[in-house]
């Protein structure tokens, strides 16, 4: 099955300076990579995804990258804020017909004031 | 409109009960989730139903881990025999259809196993 890495494990940033996280993926057949942010106690709730026919994509301060020959996808959040201090997972999903997300092991981000 | 639900939010069971997680999916969606999360780790999937048909039961740990969703909405997750490692938190999920669709997730019920 799919197994994805996720690094680094915790990350603190300064407010306003960006944070990277990147992810690897296993399996080729993955097409679908999206990325939820959970804080504590509550759901994850997804903040941005590309799809494996697209190479980047933006949405305000939130951008992903995504290396298909190297399995690799990154998420990028360029003028922190405090509230953007949670832990961020990234996924990947084998399709058709196994729609199931394999999960990283996640990374904590804190902005600092 | 409403998300994804879930109850109880919070259960506690001796080991050796039996459990009953529900959850209630957004409205019309044909897909629904159920994964195991951890404390600090990220979500494990578990069972998967489109409609009321069980697709894939393949990350379900053990025979004691049953779940249901008779009319195509409404699922049940029950663990029979509750064991300590069973202690986790169990997330739900719903998607409209179709592959690599978004799942949008519920709140989660946070079984504890005495």
């Amino acid at each position: 099955g799919e197994n994805v890495e996720q690094h680094p494990s915790t990350l603190s940033v300064q407010e306003g300076d960006s944070a990277v996280i990147k992810c690897t993926y296993s399996d080729s057949a993955s097409n679908y990579f999206p990325w939820y942010k959970q804080e504590l106690g509550k759901r994850p709730q997804l903040i941005i995804d590309i799809r494996s026919n697209v190479g980047e994509k933006k949405d305000q301060r939130i951008a992903v990258t995504l290396n298909k020959t190297a399995k690799h996808f990154s998420l990028h959040i360029t003028e922190t804020q405090p509230e953007d201090s949670a832990v961020y997972f990234c996924a990947a999903s084998i399709g058709p017909g196994a729609n199931n997300l394999f999960f990283g092991t996640g990374t904590r981000l804190t902005v600092i004031p | 409109g409403a998300g994804v639900s879930q109850s109880p939010r919070y259960k506690v069971a001796k080991r050796g009960q039996d459990v009953a997680l529900r959850c209630d999916p957004i409205s019309g969606h044909v897909s629904l989730f159920w994964y195991q999360q951890a404390l600090g780790q990220g979500p494990e999937f578990l069972t998967y139903f489109q409609n009321e048909a069980q697709l894939d039961k393949s990350g379900l740990p053990s025979d004691r881990f049953f779940a249901e969703r008779p009319e195509g909405s409404v699922s049940t997750l029950k663990i029979q025999r509750t064991q300590q490692e069973d202690s986790a938190v169990y997330l739900c999920a719903s998607s409209p259809e179709g592959v690599g669709d978004t799942q949008y997730f519920g709140p989660g019920t946070r079984l504890t196993v005495l």
